[in-house]
């Protein structure tokens, strides 16, 4: 069965180093995004991807994330200069070709220390 | 009000009981209705998905949309230990959106 991979699945970094989160979305998906969830706390929206561009971001993706996809199958969020407080839990989701529902993978555990 | 509300628990139910999940929500423009699941640790598994009001089945599982009410279900029958996890509503206003999850509800399945 087709899945989503993310690696790694867990990067422990230090406060203020750039950080790259990576992503396999399902083959033939064409929408993809990215999720957060703090330890405890609900799943919350990033951003939105579709067709080489952001098509919706949350008030949470400021100016220190980008995502980009760099080839045909991976699709990254950076995190240019990391806080203490973007220790969480990373979901990529992908949807797409007649199914609207999103798929997720595993999660990359990111702790900053 | 939340945008999405469900009951936090822990709900602690013995081996073959019927569970019942419930989600309430404030936006009426959702039009997309989704269950995960999810384990410690892991990423939400879809597990229902319904679009607009009405009744879904698969398997074990079976999920009730009210929209009138903005309220939605999860009935799992025959329970299982394995079901033991948070169990997240999810909804969408419209097609390839953003899913908006509820906190999600803990459930414990005792043999």
């Amino acid at each position: 069965e087709p899945e989503v991979t993310q690696t790694p699945s867990h990067q422990v970094t230090q406060m203020g180093q750039e950080v790259i989160l990576r992503c396999v979305p399902i083959s033939n998906h064409l929408y993809f995004y990215w999720y957060r969830q703090i330890l405890g706390q609900k799943v919350e929206f990033l951003v939105s991807f579709y067709n080489n561009e952001i098509s919706e971001k949350s008030e949470i993706f400021d100016d220190q994330f980008s995502v980009e996809r760099p080839d045909g199958s991976n699709f990254t969020l950076k995190i240019r200069s990391t806080k203490l407080e973007d220790s969480a839990m990373y979901f990529c989701a992908s949807s797409g070709t007649g199914e609207n529902e999103a798929f997720f993978g595993q999660g990359t555990r990111l702790t900053v220390v | 009000q939340k945008e999405v509300e469900q009951d936090p628990g822990p709900l602690s139910v013995p081996e073959g009981a019927i569970v019942s999940l419930n989600c309430t929500y404030s936006n009426s423009a959702f039009q997309y209705f989704m269950w995960y699941r999810q384990y410690s640790r892991k990423g939400p598994e879809l597990l229902m998905y319904t679009y607009s009001s009405g009744n879904k089945e698969d398997g074990r599982f079976t999920a009730q949309v009210d929209k009138s009410s903005k309220y939605i279900s999860l009935f799992i029958r025959d329970s299982q230990p394995s079901d033991s996890a948070t169990y997240l509503c999810a909804l969408m206003k419209t097609s390839y959106d953003k899913v908006i999850f509820g906190p999600g509800t803990s459930l414990s399945v005792i043999p």
